[in-house]
């Protein structure tokens, strides 16, 4: 079993509809948690990064942890076709965990 | 420059031949990592550099995979005798790690794109 489970997709979804992704994890040492977005042919970047368990809202994104579940969700409002990416979660731990794993990323098309 | 960079960006090469892959972290930042990324697939860990501790190894998926880190700064990867299933980007990233905190934001490089022939 991996330690860090993403749903590959891919998902489709029309212009303006809620998106919703989400990973599972195994490492309960893990409390640092992070969503990247790739683009085709780019290194990925930083969208959302959340510590523990909690909400995290940034502008249309919305990151939640749940720790007793071990798992993490990123909600897309009003999405649009420049979302259209692969979404990879990821996460680490404080001390000897604190190497970045990655899940296998979902690919989001947002079509007009 | 600002950023991590990668050379080359694109490396063809013929199957045995050895490669050297160069990552330059954003200076000041203490970690730095190596993934694999298939076509299609998601990240897949390769090796972990953190400030003067040794490295985590544990990705590397074999012994023709190495990588070293000179001066806390610059990394190479190097595959020797290489494969066609070693045909993928190759990514570098680098952070800040604070004792408390963990890991920071990771900044990755634009890759370099391994095929093998």
């Amino acid at each position: 079993q991996k330690e860090v489970e993403q749903d590959p997709g891919p998902l489709s979804v029309p212009e303006g509809a809620i998106v919703s992704l989400n990973c599972t994890y195994s490492n309960s040492a893990f409390q640092y948690f992070m969503w990247y977005r790739q683009y085709s042919r780019k290194g990925p970047e930083l969208l959302m990064y959340t510590y523990s368990s909690g909400n995290k809202e940034d502008g249309r994104f919305t990151a939640q942890v749940d720790k007793s579940s071990k798992y993490i969700s990123l909600f897309i409002r009003d999405s649009q076709p420049s979302d259209s990416a692969t979404y990879l979660c990821a996460m680490s731990g404080p001390g000897g965990y604190n190497k970045l794993i990655f899940g296998a990323g979902t690919r989001l098309a947002v079509h007009p | 420059g600002a950023g991590v960079s990668q050379s080359p960006s694109n490396k063809v090469t013929e199957k045995g031949k050895d490669v050297e892959l160069r990552c330059d972290p954003i200076s000041g930042h203490t970690a730095l990592y190596w993934y694999r990324q298939s076509l299609g697939q998601g990240l897949e860990f390769l090796i972990y550099f953190q400030g003067n501790s040794a490295p985590d190894k544990s990705g590397l998926p074999s012994d023709r995979f190495s990588a070293e880190r000179t001066g806390g700064s610059v990394s190479t990867l190097t595959i020797q005798r290489t494969q066609q299933e070693d045909s993928a980007v190759y990514l570098c990233a680098s952070s800040w790690v604070t004792g408390g905190r963990g890991n920071t934001e990771a900044f990755f490089g634009q890759g370099t794109r391994l095929t093998v022939v």
